[in-house]
């Protein structure tokens, strides 16, 4: 079944302790793209990356780092969490995300609450 | 890239038919009209896209007015899991960025 796979679902965690969740798509897909959603502020795109090797930031990048080492996984990596992270995070992916005749697969979501 | 505006919410009953509504009056001649959902508890979904002319797919048609400035969703017999936010996206052809601007959505709710 194609699909994108995030973990962890959910994750409590303190101020501080790094933390990495994972997107893996099994569909080939060259784009890949992170979000976050925020009650009254709807999905804001952090990073973005057109194929391996290749990302670049979305709108809210500040606080968040990603890898694109293979082609299935992008990695959001929160160095320092700290409590205006808490939200709940989406990964997407694309055939070519540049082009708007290409849908996005996303995932169920990872629900981060930071302390 | 341009806005558009949605009702807040909606109600139908199941098994009958819905229609969705967008405007999108600032639409530009290389905006595609693209829908997604998202069911409670899960990510986004695609729906369904088009340019100028109606589209139709297992899920859903999108009516498009001849002036573009509006479109429909319809969902032909609404069953208990098309509850779901519905929102209305514009893109251009072409975004560099590959970006999604939601907006607030329309949220369904389907009644027995």
């Amino acid at each position: 079944e194609a699909q994108v796979t995030q973990n962890p679902r959910y994750l409590i965690t303190v101020t501080g302790k790094k933390l990495t969740v994972t997107c893996s798509q099994n569909m080939n897909h060259e784009y890949m793209s992170w979000y976050r959603q925020d009650p009254g502020l709807g999905l804001r795109q952090i990073y973005y990356s057109m194929n391996v090797e290749v990302t670049d930031k979305g709108d809210v990048p500040e606080g968040y780092k990603v890898s694109r080492k293979e082609k299935r996984n992008f990695p959001l990596i929160l160095e320092s969490p700290s409590p205006n992270q808490t939200s709940l995070y989406f990964c997407a992916s694309s055939t070519t995300g540049s082009y708007s005749n290409q849908p996005q697969h996303f995932g169920d979501g990872t629900r981060l609450s930071i302390l | 890239d341009a806005k558009t505006t949605q009702p807040n919410s909606m109600e139908s009953n199941e098994e009958e038919p819905v229609h969705l509504p967008c405007n999108h009056s600032t639409i530009s001649g290389t905006d595609y009209i693209h829908w997604y959902r998202q069911l409670p508890s899960q990510g986004p979904e695609y729906v369904i896209h088009g340019l100028t002319s109606n589209v139709n797919n297992r899920m859903a048609s999108l009516a498009i007015a001849e002036d573009r400035k509006s479109s429909t969703l319809i969902l032909h017999r609404a069953t208990l899991r098309d509850a779901a936010v519905y929102y209305c996206i514009l893109r251009l052809f072409y975004n560099q960025g590959g970006k999604l601007i939601f907006g607030q959505g329309t949220e369904l709710s389907v009644k027995p």
